[in-house]
């Protein structure tokens, strides 16, 4: 099942801060944060896998709520580099497949 | 650093026409997938494979598409008969150490595939 992405779209000037967020309907095992910039392929960001879970650094870090069905990705300070689409990547149990599921993607353009 | 690698990074096909698509994973991960993304849209899962056969595959991966993984490096994606709607940037990943689960997808660079 695909989880949900919001917002869509983010506009920021340099040093702004955004969260994106990804929303499953059930507990999820993890969720896998990827950042893709135009034409290329997506970039593994982080892995949470646990409940109550904040990882990351000082800049760009993301949480897994309690009941393991939102997961938050926070850039702090933003960056032009920080430009591209976000996507969160869901795996709804520990199976051997590690069928990681997309959501639509969060568009992040960060201007001077 | 090891890197998933895929061949060609650009096909050209008539409609009707197979493809075969081409990646060597990173040598020691056990898991592969093959994912595609319609231009401006998600990147969406197709299939996975694992201990040399399909583990999860996805509505999208009907009769048309098989995966094989004909030798130790290589895992290739055929789409049998291509249609228009096939056009997409389609990503080889792979993924999982043999003592630690669940660590993160590497993504190749991806195939454009072109229906004309």
């Amino acid at each position: 099942q695909q989880p949900v992405q919001s917002p869509q779209a983010v506009i920021l000037r340099e040093g702004e801060d955004a969260v994106i967020n990804c929303s499953s309907s059930k507990a999820l095992y993890s969720v896998h944060w990827y950042r893709q910039k135009h034409g290329e392929a997506p970039v593994f960001l982080m892995i949470l896998l646990k409940g109550g879970e904040q990882k990351g650094h000082e800049k760009i870090s993301a949480s897994f709520n309690e009941k393991k069905q939102q997961s938050s990705l926070y850039l702090t300070a933003s960056q032009l580099s920080y430009s591209g689409t976000y996507f969160c990547g869901t795996l709804e149990r520990d199976n051997a497949g590690n069928m990681l599921t997309f959501g639509g993607g969060t568009r992040l353009m960060v201007k001077p | 650093e090891p890197e998933v690698t895929q061949t060609p990074s650009h096909q050209v096909t008539q409609m009707g026409q197979e493809v075969i698509l081409r990646c060597v994973p990173i040598s020691n991960h056990l898991y592969f997938y093959w994912y595609r993304q319609i231009l401006g849209q998600k990147v969406e899962f197709l299939v996975s494979f694992y201990n040399n056969e399909i583990s999860e595959k996805s509505e999208i991966f009907d009769d048309q598409f098989s995966v094989e993984r004909p030798d130790g490096s290589n895992f290739t994606l055929k789409i049998r008969s291509t249609k228009l709607e096939d056009s997409a940037m389609y990503f080889c990943a792979s993924s999982g150490l043999r003592d630690r689960m669940n660590t993160e997808a590497f993504f190749g660079q991806g195939t454009r595939l072109t229906v004309v």
